[in-house]
């Protein structure tokens, strides 16, 4: 089973700063990597997939990088709307495997 | 756009059956989609449970395999989840959700809890 772990576990950002978030993968998963926004009471929703690929509707702050092991999403400017809880999922190998998620709380 | 709807008891006995549905509208349970189920822990990340195909090729998280069923029926362009033998470790919000090769659509998730 690949590990996908995130990091850091919690984010702390001020409205209209950058947002940084780490997922790293026990091995190689190429870049079948998606990353996903949770909101309480919502279903978690697309936002990247193929590493770097924004999903229909996602808007241009949101931004994806890596392959390999190594991944991260970048959110360039902090929206009210963008704190939430945000998962890296890989699909290169079955089972399919989730990272812990990141919080991104407002500072 | 493809919506999904989960339905199913919300409270199930230790040692019981979680037998949850999801019902897919919008688009056809016979298209290129893997039709999944992922379930959240209180205080836990994500879990994959596995995946049908409409052919009926499944595959399970080894974690889970020897308690885990899922299921299809075309006829009413739905999916089946069952889990048997639950303990309170079962106890999740249960999502069903959809992939091509990313999960592109996902349900709003049901609680079930398990206890007596």
């Amino acid at each position: 089973e690949i590990v996908m772990t995130q990091s850091p576990a919690t984010l702390s950002v001020s409205p209209g700063e950058r947002a940084t978030l780490s997922c790293r993968a026990s091995q190689s998963v190429s870049s079948n990597l998606a990353w996903y926004q949770r909101k309480p009471g919502q279903a978690p929703r697309l936002l990247i997939y193929g590493a770097s690929t924004r999903a229909t509707g996602i808007p241009a702050r949101f931004s994806g990088s890596g392959s390999g092991t190594e991944f991260t999403l970048t959110i360039s400017s902090l929206q009210s709307e963008d704190f939430a809880v945000y998962y890296c999922q890989q699909y290169n190998n079955w089972p399919l495997t989730f990272g812990g998620g990141t919080k991104v709380e407002i500072k | 756009q493809v919506q999904l709807q989960e339905s199913g008891p919300g409270l199930v006995k230790p040692s019981g059956t979680l037998s949850l549905t999801c019902a897919v509208s919008g688009g056809s349970i016979s298209n290129s989609n893997w039709w999944s189920w992922v379930r959240q822990p209180p205080g836990k990340g994500l879990e994959w449970i596995g995946e049908i195909y409409h052919s009926g090729d499944t595959n399970y998280n080894p974690s889970l395999k020897s308690r885990v069923t899922i299921s299809v029926d075309k006829s009413k362009n739905q999916f089946s989840l069952k889990l048997n033998s639950v303990t309170a470790a079962d106890t999740a919000l249960y999502y069903c959700a959809s992939r091509t090769a990313e999960f592109d659509y996902w349900g709003q998730g049901t609680l079930v809890t398990v206890s007596s």
